[in-house]
C-alpha cells in the first residue's frame, strides 16, 4: 500500500512551452501533496505544499505564477512549469500524505520522480 | 537556509565493512526520516524515528536520534554493492514541512 506516481516519468520539451507533470496516489487518500525540486547531484527542495482543496503554499523563491499547482481532488496534484526555461530542467518530485494519525501517522510517501530537459 | 547538512559528502567502503553517516538538523522535529536514492531514481523510505525515541533498528541499518544535539546518525552494518546509493536524512518539522539534509553519496565497492 501507499504508493504514489507520477506522470511522465521523463520529458523533453522546447523552451517557451508549459509543462504538466502530475501526481497520483494509488491506494490512500492525499490530503497533502508535496513537490519538491532536485538539481544534479543536489538534495531535494521542497518547492510547495498543498492541501486538497485550497491553494497551494510556496516556499520563498518559488514563483507561484511559473510553477501553477492544482490538488483538486484527494488522489491528485499537479505541477505546471509556464513558460519552461533550460533553466526549469530538473527532476520534479511529489509527495502525498494522508495527514491522520495511525500506522502511517504523517509519513510521506513520495513518487518516483519527472525528470524534465527543457532544450 | 533550513536545509540539513549530513557528513561525510561522500563515503567509500569495502562490501562488508559498516557504513555511519551523520544528519544535523535545525529545528525542533516531529519525526526524522532516512531516504535512499539510486542515481536519477525516486525516493526509497528507509526507516523513520520519531522525536521521542532514541534509537532504532530495522534489518542492516540502525538509526539513532539526539534531540539535545539536533542529529541523526544512520549506520549500515555488513555492507553490500548493492547499498551504493544516495542517503538522505528528511527532518519533518511543524505543518508536516519536511526538511532534507544534503545527502551522503556510499559508494560500496565490491
Amino acid at each position: 500500500g501507499a504508493v504514489v506516481s507520477q506522470h511522465p516519468s521523463w520529458v523533453i520539451c522546447k523552451s517557451g512551452t508549459s509543462v504538466k507533470i502530475e501526481c497520483r496516489s494509488l491506494d490512500f487518500q492525499a490530503t497533502t501533496m508535496f513537490w519538491y525540486r532536485q538539481f544534479p547531484k543536489q538534495s531535494l527542495m521542497l518547492m510547495a505544499t498543498s492541501n486538497e482543496g485550497s491553494k497551494a503554499t510556496y516556499e520563498q523563491g518559488v514563483e507561484k505564477d511559473k510553477f501553477l499547482i492544482n490538488h483538486a481532488s484527494l488522489t491528485l496534484s499537479t505541477l505546471t512549469v509556464t513558460s519552461a526555461h533550460p533553466e526549469d530542467s530538473s527532476f520534479y518530485i511529489c509527495s502525498a500524505s494522508e495527514d491522520r494519525t495511525g500506522t502511517k501517522g504523517n509519513e510521506q510517501f513520495f513518487g518516483p520522480g519527472t525528470r524534465l530537459t527543457v532544450l | 537556509s533550513q536545509q540539513g547538512e549530513e557528513d561525510p559528502q561522500a563515503l567509500s567502503i569495502q562490501e562488508g565493512e559498516n557504513a555511519t553517516m551523520n544528519c544535523s538538523y535545525k529545528t525542533s522535529i516531529n519525526n526524522l526520516q532516512w531516504y535512499r536514492q539510486n542515481s536519477g531514481r525516486g525516493l526509497v523510505h528507509l526507516i523513520l524515528i520519531r522525536s521521542n525515541e532514541r534509537e532504532k533498528h530495522s534489518g542492516r541499518l540502525r538509526v539513532t536520534l539526539d534531540t539535545s544535539k539536533k542529529s541523526s546518525s544512520l549506520l549500515i552494518t555488513a555492507s553490500r554493492a548493492a547499498d551504493t546509493a544516495s542517503y538522505f536524512c528528511a527532518a519533518r518539522g511543524g505543518y508536516q514541512k519536511v526538511t532534507f539534509g544534503t545527502g551522503t553519496k556510499l559508494q560500496v565497492i565490491p
